[in-house]
């Protein structure tokens, strides 16, 4: 069975300093993975996802995240972040059955001025 | 359009009445999902309805009650709820039923429920 597990439930940081924010997958069949953002009080944000081919992916808002087999990892990355990055983040996972994302736990990104 | 809505955005509810969630997207998608998300936690997949019928439920108790009346819409029936049901409850929809779970899910705002 597809787990998802975010390391961290909490990443504090200043504005304009590096974020990474971890995801890590165990599976045994096809690996489809995705970042989705959740902002106070709203729905998710798809903010990139991974399929195939090229391992870095770039998305929306300036993030990316790098695919990486043999450390069974989807990390997520910005070199610079802004207030309006605060919000929480999940890593989901498809790949078992027709619309089921299994999701990681969340991580609460929160950009100190 | 890129948009998925939601109405309620709030609701609160007594354990003894019956209410509805509705959720609509005009992007011509022909999956639509229901989801259940509770504080602090990621969202729980409740029901896929894929080209308007049922094709999966996650063993969702039976008071809650899912319909797909058109390819648009997607309502949430709700009756005797429980105050543990108090979630938001949002609602997703993709292009293209994918076996694999590949398709990107766009997601609506949710309805904020309180049951008392």
């Amino acid at each position: 069975a597809q787990s998802v597990t975010q390391l961290d439930s909490q990443v504090p940081v200043f504005e304009e300093a590096p974020v990474e924010l971890r995801c890590n997958y165990s599976s045994s069949v096809s690996v489809y993975l995705f970042w989705y953002v959740q902002y106070p009080n709203q729905g998710l944000q798809l903010l990139l996802k991974y399929l195939s081919g090229s391992t870095l992916v770039k998305g929306i808002n300036g993030f990316e995240a790098e695919f990486n087999k043999s450390q069974t990892s989807f990390h997520l990355r910005k070199p610079s972040v802004h207030i309006s990055d605060t919000a929480e983040y999940f890593c989901a996972g498809g790949g078992t059955s027709y619309g089921k994302l299994t999701f990681g736990q969340g991580t609460i990104l929160t950009v100190h001025p | 359009d890129t948009e998925v809505t939601q109405t309620p955005k709030h609701l609160v509810m007594g354990m003894t009445n019956k209410k509805s969630l509705k959720c609509e997207q005009h992007m011509g998608h022909r999956a639509m999902y229901w989801y259940k998300q509770k504080a602090k936690k990621p969202p729980e997949l409740m029901f896929v309805y894929s080209y308007e019928k049922l094709s999966i439920n996650e063993s969702v108790p039976s008071r809650f009650s899912p319909e797909c009346p058109n390819s648009s819409l997607l309502n949430l029936h709700l009756h005797a709820l429980q105050p543990e049901d108090s979630a938001l409850y949002l609602c997703a929809s993709s292009q293209d039923p994918q076996p694999l779970g590949t398709d990107t899910q766009y997601f609506g705002p949710g309805t904020r429920l309180t049951v008392l």
